[in-house]
C-alpha cells in the first residue's frame, strides 16, 4: 500500500538560509510524489512532481526535489529561504489506482528575518 | 480562468444538523476529488467523480456523507447528521484526466466545525 512520511511537524529557518522539507514514501508500484504547497486563506498549490523521469525535479519558486529509490525519499530544497516560502507543505504519492493522491501530514515552514 | 471554487469557505453547525458543501471545479475537468482533513490529521481522499459517476468512493467514512455530482459540473457534499468528528477542512480538487502524473487543482477548501 501507498504511504508517505513527513519528518519534522514544523521546520523553522532564517531568512537566506537552506530550507530542507523530509518526505518518506512507501509504494507497492513505482511512485507519482508530489510537493504541494498552502499559503494561508489559499488552496494547495503544487510545487513539483515526480513521474519516473529525471529524478532530479525542478519546481516554481526555487525549490527541487531529488527522488533517491534506494533511500525511498523525495525531499524538498530551496537554496535560500525568502519571508515568502512560509507556509504549509505537504508531500503526497499517488494511489495504487493512479488517481487519488496520499498525503503525509504537512510540514509548517516558518522563515525569521 | 476561474479555479476550482468551493462555499462555503466556513460553516459551523450544532450535531445533529445538516450541511452541504458545495465544489465547482476548472471547466472542461471531467475528475473531480474530495479529500477531508481532520485537524492534526493528513488529507485523505475522500471520493472521485469521473463526470457524474463515482469512481471510486473508498475514501467516504461512512453512509452519512453523501457526494452528488449532477450533470458532470458542480459537486456536492451532504453531511447528515452531522457529528463531532465530521469537522474539518474539506478540500475539492480537479484535473483534466485521470493519470496519476496530471496536477490536481485544489480548492481553498471549507472549513466545517460541529459544536
Amino acid at each position: 500500500a501507498q504511504s508517505v512520511t513527513q519528518l519534522g511537524s514544523h521546520v523553522s529557518v532564517s531568512e537566506g538560509a537552506l530550507v530542507l522539507l523530509r518526505c518518506n514514501y512507501s509504494s507497492s508500484v513505482p511512485p507519482y510524489l508530489f510537493w504541494y504547497v498552502q499559503y494561508p486563506n489559499q488552496g494547495l498549490q503544487l510545487l513539483l512532481k515526480y513521474t519516473s523521469a529525471a529524478t532530479l525535479v525542478k519546481g516554481i519558486n526555487g525549490f527541487e526535489a531529488e527522488f533517491k529509490k534506494s533511500e525511498t525519499s523525495f525531499h524538498l530544497t530551496k537554496p535560500s529561504a525568502h519571508m515568502s516560502d512560509a507556509a504549509e507543505y505537504f508531500c503526497a504519492v499517488a494511489g495504487e489506482a493512479g488517481t487519488a493522491l496520499i498525503f503525509g501530514k504537512g510540514t509548517t515552514l516558518s522563515v525569521s528575518s | 480562468e476561474a479555479g476550482v471554487t468551493q462555499f462555503p469557505s466556513h460553516s459551523v453547525i450544532e450535531k445533529g444538523q445538516t450541511v452541504t458543501l458545495r465544489c465547482d471545479p476548472i471547466s472542461g475537468h471531467d475528475n473531480l476529488y474530495w479529500y477531508r482533513r481532520v485537524m492534526g490529521k493528513e488529507i485523505k481522499f475522500l471520493l472521485h467523480f469521473v463526470k457524474e459517476s463515482k469512481q471510486d468512493e473508498s475514501g467516504m467514512p461512512n453512509n452519512r456523507f453523501l457526494a452528488e455530482r449532477t450533470g458532470g459540473t458542480y459537486s456536492t457534499l451532504k453531511v447528515q447528521p452531522a457529528e463531532l468528528e465530521d469537522s474539518g477542512v474539506y478540500f475539492c480538487a480537479s484535473s483534466q484526466v485521470v493519470w496519476a502524473d496530471t496536477e490536481a487543482f485544489f480548492g481553498q477548501g471549507t472549513r466545517l466545525t460541529v459544536v
